[in-house]
């Protein structure tokens, strides 16, 4: 599936290091989505934005700040990360909230040193 | 919150054979969809089935809601099936709850 494009696919940052995750999707989609798949844990929900506007923080630390300038582009802002925030970092969309299917990116696999 | 879980953990099979994985969820849900991620991470779509049931192939899905289940059959296994299977069900937060997965290893 090509509709949700994610860059890097690979990254490795120091603990004192500013990166950023892009996300962009081209299914002409109002919803998106950042989730975190950590080593043998479920994926979860970090973030999600409708319309732009973010409707759900799921108690994620402010070291990563997400940033919608629109609907079809999606940023993750990393800093000051630990070495258990290494993670793969999953971006999807949806023509809406709710009862709407989520479509998925291939993910940032991030290696924090 | 909602709990999904997900039956068996790891699963082997010879190639041709079938298989049924099984998602139990702890409430009602308006949105079940099941995934396939691939060896490089990549979630691909399967069903988004909320109830009832459907086809794709080789691959059927069933959702009994007012039972709280859901089962992915795969019929005549490929290598090609091989990964790990999600189930993942949104109850109204406008955002998927995934299970913790079923490991599928297709042996030729």
């Amino acid at each position: 599936e090509t509709g949700v494009t994610q860059t890097p696919r690979h990254l490795v940052m120091g603990m004192t290091n500013k990166k950023s995750l892009k996300c962009e999707q081209h299914l002409g989609h109002n919803a998106m989505y950042w989730y975190k798949q950590s080593a043998k844990k479920p994926l979860e929900l970090m973030f999600v934005y409708n319309f732009k506007e973010q409707t759900e923080n799921n108690s994620v630390p402010s070291r990563f700040s997400p940033e919608c300038p629109n609907s079809s582009h999606l940023f993750l802002h990393l800093h000051t990360l630990q070495p258990e925030d290494s993670a793969l970092y999953l971006c999807a969309s949806s023509p809406g909230l709710g009862f709407e299917t989520q479509y998925f990116g291939p993910g940032t696999r991030l290696l924090v040193l | 919150g909602i709990q999904v879980e997900q039956s068996p953990p790891d699963l082997i099979l010879q190639e041709g054979a079938n298989s049924t994985l099984r998602c139990n969820f702890s409430d009602s849900v308006n949105n079940l969809q099941w995934f396939h991620q691939n060896p490089w991470g990549q979630l691909i779509n399967l069903f988004y089935i909320p109830s009832g049931t459907k086809q794709n192939g080789r691959l059927s899905a069933t959702t009994v809601a007012t039972e709280r289940y859901s089962l992915l059959y795969i019929s005549s296994s490929q290598t090609t099936d091989s990964g790990v299977y999600f189930c993942a069900v949104d109850t109204g937060r406008r955002a998927l709850t995934f299970g913790s997965g079923t490991r599928l290893q297709v042996q030729p």
